[in-house]
């Protein structure tokens, strides 16, 4: 079954610390994944696929396959990063619909 | 990047009548569109996959005579709530996905608040 995990529904720091976002997936094969962020009140949108292996707004992400994870990490949190944040997989030949885990939201105090 | 729009923004109603939120691609054209449902703090769950010119393809679990989904064109999906009951209260998100971006990305609507009273 294809699945995301985000085990944190809350993750709270402060300001200047470092971030680490836990997301595992269930996926026979190789799937894409990325990882989505909504601020409030405002549309979701894309933050990083792992196709692209990039840098946004100081966020990394890694695909691992042994571990099935791609978890989000930032070594130096902003409040303005205070957001919540999806994982999301897309898999093959499946029309290119998204798999979205659960979500977590990012608190970060000043 | 691409926009999606979706109508209204918020909408309520009474228990009973039918309700219709339309999702647009403003400056792409998107054969594949996506309909979501979203509970607060909540992840996305995913009702339908909207293909142009063709039946809505539903996720198991949600009843298509109940959400009528309509792609009539490429720049235009409906997602009609039909004899709407209040726990069909929840957020409605739609997503559209754009051929002619990298990895066809999937671009969101701001979402559509739907309460029932």
């Amino acid at each position: 079954a294809q699945r995301v995990t985000q085990p944190e529904k809350l993750l709270s720091v402060f300001k200047g610390a470092p971030v680490e976002l836990k997301c595992n997936y269930s996926y026979s094969g190789s799937p894409e994944l990325f990882w989505y962020v909504q601020y409030s009140r405002q549309r979701l949108q894309l933050l990083l696929r792992h196709i692209s292996r990039e840098s946004i707004k100081g966020f990394t992400a890694d695909l691992n396959k042994g571990e099935t994870s791609f978890h989000l990490k930032k070594p130096f949190a902003q409040e303005e990063d205070s957001a919540m944040y999806y994982c999301a997989l897309r898999g093959h030949n499946q029309g290119g619909k998204l798999i979205f885990g659960q979500g977590t939201e990012l608190s970060v105090k000043p | 990047g691409a926009v999606v729009s979706q109508h209204p923004s918020w909408v309520i109603c009474k228990s009973g009548t039918s309700v219709k939120i339309e999702c647009r691609s403003l400056d792409f054209q998107a054969t594949t569109m996506f309909w979501y449902r979203q509970f607060p703090k909540q992840s996305l769950m995913l009702m339908a996959t909207s293909n142009e010119g063709s039946k809505a393809t539903y996720e198991q679990g949600v009843e298509k005579d109940k959400f009528l989904i309509n792609h009539a064109s490429l720049t235009l999906s409906t997602l009609t709530v039909t004899s709407a009951h209040p726990e069909d209260s929840s957020f409605y998100i739609c997503s559209a996905s754009d051929p002619g971006s990298s990895y066809n990305e999937q671009f969101f609507g701001p979402g559509t608040r739907l309460t029932v009273l």
